[in-house]
């Protein structure tokens, strides 16, 4: 069964650049079977799909974010990035990792970390 | 984007009772519908994919239709963990959206 277990600061200062690590157990990223994602849900809101990653770096972004988002792909290591530039306290918010299936669903996500935005 | 509005955002019913939630996208999305459950503190949890299709290991109790613009998650007998957060996404096109989440509450 894959795990996924994201990783990074907790704290990120105002115009500072967000990152977090999501790294996969229990299977490849490079089996090519699926896509890779990073989604957010502030605090008692809903999700918002942030992007996804194929194992060969191919991605996609959400438009409302695109300008500030990379995400990028290490098989070596078996894990994927996130980084969000210009961070302002509307970042902040709980961020998922998840697996992404055929028919693009999210079948598998990490258990999430929470970042907050503040000086 | 695709616009994806869920009917109602809270509910309350008692174990037992069969609920039905409901999911409207803003243009057809064919069968591109995931459901999910979100417990508090917890990760979404994929139910339901393709509309119809039920998530291995997921009970049977619930079950999923429609198609084209509307669509319906139904828990058939509700069961004590079945109180939480559920979200319709449609997967037909990035960015991929959310509904706003149904409550369901006990009664």
């Amino acid at each position: 069964q894959v795990q996924l277990q994201e990783s990074g600061p907790g704290l990120v200062k105002p115009s500072q650049t967000l990152s977090l690590t999501c790294n996969v157990s229990g299977g490849s990223i490079s089996s090519g079977s699926y896509y890779w994602s990073w989604i957010r849900q502030p605090a008692g809101k809903g999700l918002e799909w942030i992007g996804r990653i194929y194992f060969s770096g191919i991605t996609n972004y959400n438009p409302s974010l695109k300008s500030r988002v990379t995400i990028s792909v290490d098989t070596s290591k078996n894990q994927f990035s996130l980084k969000l530039s210009s961070v302002t306290a509307a970042d902040t918010a709980v961020y998922y990792c998840a697996r992404v299936k055929n028919i693009y669903a999210f079948d598998n996500w990490g258990q999430g970390t929470m970042v907050t935005v503040s000086s | 984007d695709i616009q994806m509005t869920q009917s109602p955002s809270s509910l309350s019913a008692s174990v037992g009772d069969r609920v039905t939630i409901t999911c409207r996208a803003s243009q057809s999305i064919s069968s591109y519908l995931n459901w999910y459950q979100q417990k508090p503190g917890k990760a979404p949890k994929l139910l339901i994919y393709a509309a119809s299709s039920l998530e291995s290991g997921v009970p049977s109790r619930f079950s999923g239709s429609g198609s084209g613009t509307d669509f319906t998650l139904t828990i058939s007998s509700l069961q004590p963990e079945d109180f939480a957060t559920y979200y319709c996404q449609e997967s037909s096109r990035t960015p991929y959206t959310f509904g706003q989440g149904t409550k369901l509450e006990i009664k």
